[in-house]
């Protein structure tokens, strides 16, 4: 079965900072894509980045990019100038041929003004 | 705004009472998803529904009964719950069930079961 862990419960960034999250997985799989998703206080889940395994460029949108390193399962999430709005918790997420996302146990991000 | 709409907000029912929660999306999605999400915990799926048939139960107890009326919509009829369902229920869509194809999830509904 995949496992996705994510080692920091909580982190905290200046407001205008950069902050990476950190996300490792486990598979057996060679197709799959990875996933980070927000979950503001407004409770909705946001698709925030994606990522092809078969891919090696890393994904990018705006200022959100990953680093995704196939051989060692990691995908970390890096926030460039952080802004208020970016505070959420963070879930990285996997799915694979079991068409089902395993999600990871979510990092809980202040952004400090 | 959101493009997955979920109705009540809030919803506070009795052990003995049958509610039902709503889920409406308009984007053509053929998958619909619930999710149980206690806090700060990631969402736990439920079930699952492709082109409106029933393609995952994650052994749910009976006392949640899942309907896809139509494409569109999806709904998740309560009855006999205990209070250790109280929880944020998310409904989510996707396009279809591809590999990556995203969810789109809703603001959820916040249950309290007394």
């Amino acid at each position: 079965a995949q496992t996705v862990t994510q080692s920091q419960p909580e982190m905290s960034v200046q407001e205008a900072e950069t902050v990476t999250l950190s996300c490792t997985y486990d598979t057996s799989e060679s197709d799959y894509y990875l996933f980070w998703y927000k979950q503001p206080p407004s409770r909705q889940m946001i698709l925030v980045i994606r990522q092809e395994a078969y891919k090696q460029q890393n994904a990018t949108e705006n200022r959100f990019s990953v680093n995704f390193q196939k051989a060692a399962k990691s995908f970390s999430l890096k926030i460039s100038d952080s802004q208020l709005g970016d505070a959420a918790m963070y879930f990285c997420a996997y799915s694979g041929s079991a068409r089902q996302l395993t999600f990871g146990s979510g990092t809980q991000l202040t952004v400090l003004p | 705004d959101t493009e997955v709409t979920q109705t009540p907000k809030h919803l506070v029912m009795g052990m003995t009472n049958k509610k039902s929660l709503k889920c409406e999306q308009h984007m053509g999605h053929r998958a619909m998803y619930w999710y149980k999400q206690k806090a700060k915990k990631p969402p736990e799926l439920m079930f699952v529904y492709s082109y409106e048939k029933l393609s995952i139960n994650e052994s749910v107890p009976s006392r949640f009964s899942p309907e896809c009326p139509n494409s569109s919509l999806l709904n998740l009829h309560l009855h006999a719950l205990q209070p250790e369902d109280s929880a944020l229920y998310l409904c989510a869509s996707s396009q279809d069930r591809g590999l990556g194809s995203p969810l789109h999830f809703g603001n959820g509904t916040r249950l309290t079961v007394t």
